[in-house]
């Protein structure tokens, strides 16, 4: 069966500090990869997705960004992190077939920016 | 642009009742939609979809509504449980429209149901 592993659950990083987010999936191959994020009071917004490895696509301008080193591995970064990177972090995925039952999501990161 | 709405925020429903969550579309390529409940500090757990070719899906207490003409779509539970209480979100795909499979979630309903 598939899974979808993101860590860390938790993180408090300083103002101007790196960042880096790990997603990977397990017992599929070659997936979409997706990553959202959840801001106080707001809905998902998609901020990256990735068909194939090295290839991503960014919804939104920001402060953060995306790669795809391999074709289960998708990674969110940072160079120097902003108060309004605080937010919670989503990545999923879904098969490249179709929609199907949609994404499956992993557990988040929790990130607050202080 | 906000192409998925969920115009209440919140909703609270005695426990037995029914709980009727709304989503509305602008986007007319739309023609894939989901329902997904989060708990808190977790990921999004997909409930139920429909595709546009049909106007109503049912899944045990779930039962989604779609009214293609009013790009609107509700999610019906019948009965409600304590155990309901989560964040819904509606989301829209074209779901033939290619290779990304992009889903565009509205912003959440968060369903409180009381004992």
């Amino acid at each position: 069966s598939q899974t979808i592993h993101q860590w860390p659950a938790t993180l408090v990083q300083p103002v101007g500090s790196p960042l880096s987010l790990e997603c990977t999936v397990e017992g599929t191959s070659n997936p979409n990869l997706y990553w959202y994020r959840q801001a106080a009071g707001r809905g998902l917004q998609l901020l990256f997705y990735s068909v194939g490895i090295g290839q991503i696509s960014s919804e939104v301008p920001q402060n953060l960004s995306a790669s795809r080193p391999q074709d289960r591995q998708f990674i969110l970064s940072s160079k120097k992190l902003l108060l309004s990177d605080s937010g919670f972090y989503l990545c999923a995925w879904s098969s490249s077939r179709g929609l199907g039952y949609g994404y499956t999501f992993g557990s988040g990161t929790r990130l607050t920016v202080v | 642009d906000q192409q998925v709405k969920q115009n209440s925020p919140s909703l609270s429903v005695q426990e037995g009742r029914i709980s009727i969550l709304n989503c509305d579309y602008t986007n007319s390529m739309f023609d894939y939609f989901l329902w997904y409940k989060k708990y808190p500090a977790e990921g999004p757990t997909f409930l139920i979809s429909i595709s546009s070719i049909k106007d109503k899906n049912e899944d045990g207490r779930f039962t989604v509504f779609l009214n293609k003409s009013a790009k609107h779509l509700s999610l019906h539970i019948v009965p409600s449980q304590p155990g309901d209480s989560a964040v819904y979100f509606c989301a829209a795909s074209s779901f033939y429209g290619g290779a990304t499979n992009k889903l565009i979630f509205g912003t959440g309903t968060l369903l409180a149901v009381q004992p």
